[in-house]
């Protein structure tokens, strides 16, 4: 079965420092690989699609690449407002579903 | 435009009750999934609608169970509830042609 796994499980960080949430996929053809962010009891917000190998998209502090089985999400000089959980998740072209993976929780000390 | 917006955002409930969770899609969308989210299970998908036919399910028992309204609003309920079945129950609707959902705030269940 299509899996997600993100890596690290958690991360701390601190004010300013820069690092990347990586995620695996394991689905063929990939119909779209998604970045969510998640603050504790609250739904997911959508940040990016990205839809195929050597694609970028970027907001604000946050940029996203697709390599054919990896994802990145890269965080630069990061503030405290950015801590929350990030959630991975593809769809692939044989199904309708979005598959997630258990996310990575980023804590960003002032 | 508004977002996707759920009903109740809080319920408790007891052992052997059910429970009906409503959901609003952002207009326009013609499609809704469901999702239970869990500290230990993470995000886990249990069925998709689109215009209002089951299109997908997870792996989830019969006691869950969804419709879906010809306005592409949806409801998911759940009979015989159980302690495992308090979770965070998020909705969250798609664009016909878009790949990307968008999710509620949720409903958070609690099972006494």
């Amino acid at each position: 079965e299509d899996q997600v796994t993100q890596s690290p499980e958690a991360l701390r960080l601190q004010e300013g420092e820069s690092s990347s949430l990586n995620c695996s996929y394991t689905v063929s053809g990939l119909r779209g690989l998604f970045w969510y962010r998640q603050d504790p009891g609250k739904g997911p917000e959508f940040l990016f699609t990205l839809y195929s190998a050597g694609e970028e998209k970027e907001k604000e502090r946050l940029k996203a690449t697709l390599t054919k089985k990896e994802s990145f999400l890269h965080i630069t000089a990061p503030k405290p407002e950015d801590s929350a959980t990030y959630l991975c998740a593809e769809k692939g072209s044989s199904a309708s579903k979005i598959i997630f993976g258990s996310g990575t929780r980023l804590s960003i000390r002032p | 435009k508004a977002g996707v917006t759920q009903t109740p955002r809080y319920l408790i409930k007891t052992r052997g009750q059910q429970v009906t969770l409503s959901c609003s899609p952002i207009s326009g969308h013609r499609s809704v999934s469901w999702y239970q989210q869990t500290p230990g299970q993470g995000l886990q998908f249990l069925f998709e609608y689109f215009s209002e036919t089951q299109r997908n399910k997870g792996n989830f028992p019969g006691r869950f169970s969804g419709r879906q309204f010809s306005n592409s609003r949806s409801e998911m309920n759940v009979s015989t509830l159980e302690l495992g079945d308090s979770a965070l129950y998020l909705c969250a609707s798609t664009g016909v042609g878009d790949t990307e959902a968008f999710f509620g705030q949720g409903t958070r269940l609690t099972v006494v």
